[in-house]
């Protein structure tokens, strides 16, 4: 049975800063890997989706690297600002998809 | 091109009635996922509905059911309605099946049982 898990749970960091997010699952035989980003009371935004072939995907100031073998993501966030403050999570697909607890990250000005 | 579209946003309503939420999925996608959220449990699996079968079910009662209609918009339905429903529903719209596809979500209706 596949789990995912997020850490760490919580990240409070100044403006400025360049982040690291970790996302580990159980079972390396994935399809791909999908990062969202959801606001207090809103849906989920993707982000970005790596492809079980892929090593990394980027998308502006964000860059997601995947590791199969380790069962491990990373979600990486340059020069991060307040407006990057929000829950990240990570999920693999199966019959459905199955997520992390997420990153609950602020960044303060 | 328009994203998922999920109505109502809010909802209030008393314990034992029933509860009908919609989703419009994106334009050619033909799977709908529905997922219920709350701080607890955090992301739950519903249903996934595709080409309107339900292809796939998680773990809830009898309660909450689902359906799609042939231009992909899906609704569920949650009848006799417990405190315990409170939550965030959430649809997530995809052109295939899970797992080989990208899930696509809307921005949710929040259901209050009181």
């Amino acid at each position: 049975k596949q789990e995912v898990t997020q850490i760490p749970a919580a990240l409070s960091v100044p403006e400025g800063e360049n982040l690291v997010l970790n996302c580990s699952f159980t079972d390396s035989a994935i399809y791909n890997l999908q990062w969202f980003r959801q606001d207090p009371g809103k849906g989920l935004t993707s982000l970005l989706l790596i492809q079980s072939s892929q090593r990394e995907q980027t998308s502006g100031r964000l860059n997601a690297s995947l590791d199969k073998s380790s069962g491990r993501s990373t979600l990486y966030i340059a020069a991060s600002q307040p407006g990057d403050s929000a829950t990240y999570l990570c999920a693999v697909p199966a019959d459905k998809l199955i997520f992390g607890t997420g990153t609950r990250l602020q960044v303060f000005p | 091109k328009a994203g998922v579209t999920q109505t109502p946003r809010y909802l209030i309503k008393t314990r034992g009635q029933q509860v009908t939420l919609s989703c419009s999925p994106i334009s050619g996608h033909r799977s709908v996922s529905w997922y219920q959220q709350t701080p607890g449990q955090g992301l739950q699996f519903l249903f996934e509905y595709f080409s309107e079968t339900q292809r796939n079910k998680g773990n809830f009662p009898g309660r909450f059911s689902g359906r799609q209609f042939s231009n992909s918009r899906s609704e569920m339905n949650v009848s006799t309605l417990e405190l315990g429903d409170s939550a965030l529903y959430l649809c997530a719209s995809s052109l295939e099946s899970p797992p080989n596809t990208e899930a696509f979500f809307g921005q949710g209706t929040r259901l209050t049982v009181v």
